[in-house]
Order: C-alpha cells, then sequence, then structure tokens
C-alpha cells in the first residue's frame, strides 16, 4: 500500500511565522503535490515536483515556496505567515506513469491567527 | 483557463435510490479522476478514466467520460449509507503531466 504522511494533523501559528509542512511518501514516486482545499473551491494545486530538485509552481504559488532534497520527501513552506493562508494542506504522490492516479496523505489543518 | 464544475454541489438522497452526479470542464483534456473523501480524512481515488467512451464500475458506483461533451457522471445505483461523502472530479490540465484542476467537491449524504 502507498504511504503518503504529513508531519501535522493540526497547526497553530501566528502571521509571520515561518511555517515548515512536510510530506513523507514510501512508495518512491518520483512525483509530488501540494494542495490547499477550502470549503466550495474544491483542491487547488499550490506547487509540484517531477523529481529532486525540480519544482514547478501550481495554480496559487504566491505566499508559498517549496523544497525537495530527497526523492521521498517534499517540504511546503510559509515565509511569512498570513490570515488567508488558514486552510486545511493536503500532499500527494504519483508514480511517472501519467495514467495512474494520486495518492494523498492525511492532510495538514493550518490555522494562522 | 480550465475550469471544472460539478453539480449538484449537495445531495441528500435516500437509500435505495439511483443518482448521478455531473462534472463539466471547460478545455479539451481525455483525462479526468474521481476520487471520494471521508469528513475529516484524506482523498482516496475512486477511478481513472483515460478517454473518450471510458466507463469504470466499482460496487455501486460506475463513471463515464465523454471527452466530446467535456462531461463525466458519476452514477449511484441503490444508494446506501455507506456511500455518504463527498466526491470530487479532477480534470487533467496538460496531458502527462498530472497536473489537475478539481471540481468543488460534490458532498452527498444518503439517509436510511
Amino acid at each position: 500500500d502507498v504511504k503518503v504522511t504529513q508531519s501535522s494533523r493540526y497547526l497553530v501559528k501566528r502571521t509571520g511565522e515561518k511555517v515548515f509542512l512536510e510530506c513523507v511518501q514510501d512508495m518512491d514516486h518520483e512525483n509530488m503535490f501540494w494542495y490547499r482545499q477550502d470549503p466550495g473551491l474544491g483542491l487547488r494545486l499550490i506547487y509540484f515536483s517531477y523529481d529532486v530538485k525540480m519544482k514547478e509552481k501550481g495554480d496559487i504559488p504566491e505566499g508559498y515556496s517549496v523544497s525537495r532534497e530527497k526523492k521521498e520527501r517534499f517540504s511546503l513552506i510559509l515565509e511569512s505567515a498570513s490570515t488567508n493562508q488558514t486552510s486545511m494542506y493536503l500532499c500527494a504522490s504519483s508514480p511517472p506513469v501519467a495514467t495512474d492516479t494520486q495518492y494523498f496523505g492525511p492532510g495538514t489543518r493550518l490555522t494562522v491567527l | 483557463e480550465l475550469k471544472v464544475e460539478q453539480n449538484p454541489l449537495f445531495l441528500s438522497m435516500q437509500e435505495g435510490k439511483n443518482y448521478t452526479i455531473y462534472c463539466n470542464y471547460s478545455t479539451t483534456s481525455d483525462r479526468l479522476y474521481w476520487y471520494r473523501q471521508d469528513p475529516g480524512k484524506s482523498l482516496e481515488s475512486l477511478f481513472v478514466l483515460l478517454s473518450n467512451g471510458a466507463v469504470k464500475q466499482e460496487g455501486r458506483l460506475m463513471a463515464s467520460l465523454d471527452t466530446k461533451a467535456r462531461l463525466s457522471t458519476l452514477h449511484i445505483t441503490a444508494a446506501v449509507h455507506d456511500l455518504s461523502a463527498t466526491y470530487f472530479c479532477a480534470v487533467e490540465k496538460l496531458q502527462g503531466a498530472q497536473k489537475l484542476v478539481f471540481g468543488q467537491g460534490t458532498r452527498l449524504t444518503i439517509n436510511p
């Protein structure tokens, strides 16, 4: 079974803090993704990575950055958290075969006060 | 810009009934994915539809894809309470890139 884990289920931070969300997958997948989920908006892609040290912007990258130093780990960074970044953050991974699905982690609910 | 719209957004139905969730998208794509999300849980893959006319079935759920109409349907047959969840469709933005655009989700509640 594919397993995608995220470092925290719940996180509370203050405005202006630097926030790290970590995601680890154990299936040697090349592709990794970060989404945020907001009610009524579905999931929106923030960043994705096809390989170690590679990253590409998704649809809403503003205010975020990412790091992928190892194949199994993909980190999302909020350089200076703001209240409008309060959301559920979901990480996903997939193999390079384009016909396969993405496998999602449990999510991190981030609240920025 | 690819837009994906689901309807209805909320659906309350009785056990034993049939219903369909619709997923429309705005630009050409021939890859569409359906996911299920239970409250407080993450997304679970249901179906991957890869070509025009694709149909997949699992238990009481059946999904189909019409790429010419830019429409996918998720049909529920003889609904049971365990199917209560939020269902998302997602369309691949660029073929082979796995950049997905998700619909808003359909919250399905099945009452005894």
